[in-house]
């Protein structure tokens, strides 16, 4: 029940197209959904999050979806760029009582020229 | 603002070393966790300290222990070291905990000879 399951593992885009990866969780008391960037040897970075009472988030060229009823949410990144390559990570927390995230197993994502 | 400070960035143990981690969150930020990261089992949650009490614990055994400081700075060791340690450990500083925003280190990259 503690389980966050990311797909794809990999995925390449080409430059300017839309990269999406998908997130479903089972536990209904989650509700904090992060998504997290990191780059090679670089610590994971806070990209854009979203709860529970919104279906969608825009910052910039990402986006988030929620579908609480199918307890799943995306992260879309609209006109991809080669810099956007790294690997991305979905994350889910309670709100109270169990301070810890829990991550999906990331996508490596890689924009083509 | 200064971000989250990990040290050391790199470390090599021998088998049967003990080590110790350091992180100092940001400012003002109460609220540090640690995870360890490894290609198998991608973002594992370690603990969780505010003002200086562990308010979760991840399932690893008792030779990971952590403790932070009246100045919210944290340190983590590892005793008795193993091979499968090797991994980049990382401290992620929040204003009140993970469920607001968690701002992540670059990490230590540790390595059990």
């Amino acid at each position: 029940q503690q389980q966050v399951k990311q797909s794809p593992q990999s995925l390449i885009v080409q430059k300017g197209g839309i990269s999406i990866i998908n997130c479903a969780y089972e536990n209904t008391a989650f509700d904090y959904f992060p998504w997290y960037q990191q780059f090679p040897g670089k610590g994971p970075a806070l990209l854009i999050a979203i709860r529970p009472d919104v279906s969608e988030k825009k910052e910039g060229r990402f986006t988030i979806s929620f579908n609480k009823s199918a307890k799943q949410f995306s992260l879309h990144i609209m006109d991809s760029q080669p810099g956007d390559s790294a690997t991305y990570f979905c994350a889910a927390i309670f709100n109270f009582g169990n301070e810890k995230l829990t991550f999906g197993t990331g996508t490596r994502l890689t924009i083509i020229p | 603002k200064a971000g989250v400070t990990q040290t050391p960035r790199y470390l090599i143990k021998t088998r049967g070393q003990q080590v110790t981690l350091s992180c100092s969150p940001i400012s003002g930020h109460r609220s540090v966790s640690w995870y360890q990261q490894t290609p198998g089992q991608g973002l594992q949650f370690l603990f969780e300290y505010f003002s200086e009490t562990q308010r979760n614990k991840g399932n690893f055994p008792g030779r990971f222990s952590g403790r932070q400081f009246s100045n919210s700075r944290s340190e983590m060791n590892v005793s008795t070291l193993e091979l499968g340690d090797s991994a980049l450990y990382l401290c992620a500083s929040s204003l009140r905990g993970p469920n607001t925003e968690a701002f992540f280190g670059q990490g230590t990259r540790l390595t059990v000879v």
